[in-house]
């Protein structure tokens, strides 16, 4: 995975703003990607998936997207909301072997501050 | 209620005395991992386990040793803590025999002096 720097990325937005995270992964045979919220004091919470055979996904109020061709993941939030201010970290997995999905690279993160 | 617990929550403890975390799900869960959180750094992968008796090194193995004798519950053994190991420990499990949709455990905040 990617190296860590010690200063994650920040965002502040205000509330009702649509946010975007963005995250470059590592391993371009990665086929499989995590996007996880963590607040402060609480394990990591799962917000959404995509296969590499996907390159847009949407959920509620969360869409991913995914570029393959420069290693990009991004996180759109619609409507953001004081409760979504959190550290938001991608992760990627590649099979190992062709066939096991059994590991996770995360990324550094990004803190996303909402404003009221 | 469906959940990932950990014990214990905090632990100090000193170089060399042997230590063990627990982690058990109660949701049947077949994949189980541990994962270490250090600023900086982020989350780093352990082990991983696809299923019972079965476990697999994740990016940062050195210092740990895990099992899986049943599906439910998934220890993570320092045999010879070291400072360099004082870190936020989380255990996760995930229905499929993978890290789909993991379910986080609440973390356990270890000091090693």
């Amino acid at each position: 995975g990617e190296s860590v720097g010690l200063h994650l990325p920040t965002l502040s937005v205000q509330e009702g703003d649509n946010s975007i995270i963005n995250c470059a992964y590592s391993n371009s045979a990665s086929d499989y990607f995590i996007w996880y919220k963590q607040e402060s004091g609480k394990g990591p919470q799962f917000i959404i998936d995509i296969r590499s055979n996907m390159d847009k996904r949407q959920g509620q109020r969360v869409t991913v997207l995914l570029n393959k061709t420069v290693k990009h993941l991004s996180l759109q939030i619609a409507a953001t909301q004081p409760g979504d201010s959190a550290v938001y970290f991608c992760a990627e997995n590649f099979p190992e072997g062709g066939t096991s999905y059994g590991k996770l690279t995360f990324g550094q993160g990004t803190i996303l501050t909402v404003h009221p | 209620e469906a959940q990932v617990t950990q014990n214990p929550r905090y632990l100090i403890t000193v170089t060399g005395k042997k230590l063990t975390v627990t982690c058990s799900q109660n949701m049947n869960h077949e994949y189980m991992s541990w994962y270490r959180q250090d600023p900086g750094l982020g989350l780093r992968q352990i082990y991983y386990s696809m299923n019972v008796e079965v476990t697999d090194k994740g990016d940062v193995p050195e210092g740990y040793k895990v099992s899986r004798k049943e599906k439910r519950n998934f220890p993570l053994i320092l045999e010879s803590p070291s400072p360099n190991q004082t870190s936020l420990y989380f255990c996760a499990s995930s229905l499929g025999t993978g890290v789909y949709e993991q379910y986080f455990g609440p973390g356990t905040r270890l000091t090693v002096t």
